[in-house]
């Protein structure tokens, strides 16, 4: 069965610094890692996502993320933050034979100060 | 625009009186869910299709209920909401079974059982 954890359930960052989001899966089959942004009042949106292949994965709005196998994480990062960065962002991992069933963490809220 | 559309947005009930929340896809996806949303849990999968009169559990599915009688509407009901069933929900949709189409959501539906 698959899990993820996501640490840290609020982050701070000044705007214009690194963000950086951590997320640790386990899987017991080849996983499938996502991320998604949820901005107040809306349903989440895909950020970016990662099946197979080249292991840095980028996204929308200058986010990447890197698959690490060895260390069963996918962070998620950004060199410089922006306002509008300021959302709920959650890790999802599935499975390669559930199909295409997400587990999700617990979510990371975003706080961005000037 | 393609677009899942949720209604209510809000809804307020009492104990015990049915309601139903529907979930509307202009897609042509195949793949349904419907998620509920608590702090500090993410989300979590309440029911899943994949594909018209078919249906399957997810991870919460105690206390609700759904049909799929065509392929661009998911409504979930609730036959006698408790409190514990106060959350945030959230439809979402996909193209195909696979892991690799991105789930598209709807803006969720507040619900409060007072």
């Amino acid at each position: 069965a698959q899990s993820v954890t996501q640490l840290g359930s609020h982050v701070s960052v000044s705007e214009g610094a690194l963000v950086l989001l951590r997320c640790n899966y386990s899987s017991s089959v080849p996983p499938y890692l996502f991320w998604y942004v949820q901005y107040p009042n809306q349903g989440l949106q895909l950020l970016l996502k990662y099946t197979t292949g080249a292991t840095l994965v980028k996204g929308i709005n200058g986010f990447e993320a890197e698959f690490k196998k060895s260390e069963t994480s996918f962070h998620l990062t950004k060199p410089s933050a922006h306002m509008s960065d300021a959302a709920e962002y959650f890790c999802a991992v599935s499975e390669s034979d559930s199909w295409g069933k997400l587990q999700f963490g617990a979510g990371t809220q975003v706080v961005v100060t000037p | 625009e393609a677009q899942v559309t949720q209604n209510p947005r809000y809804l307020i009930t009492v104990t015990g009186k049915k309601l139903t929340v529907t979930c509307s896809q202009n897609m042509n996806h195949e793949y349904m869910s419907w998620y509920r949303q608590d702090p500090g849990l993410g989300l979590r999968q309440i029911y899943y299709s994949m594909n018209v009169e078919v249906t399957d559990k997810g991870d919460v599915p105690e206390g609700y209920k759904v049909s799929r009688k065509e392929k661009r509407n998911f409504p979930l009901i609730l036959e006698s909401p408790s409190p514990n069933q106060t959350s945030l929900y959230f439809c979402a949709s996909r193209q195909g079974y696979s892991y690799n189409s991105p789930l598209h959501f709807g803006n969720g539906t507040r619900l409060t059982v007072t």
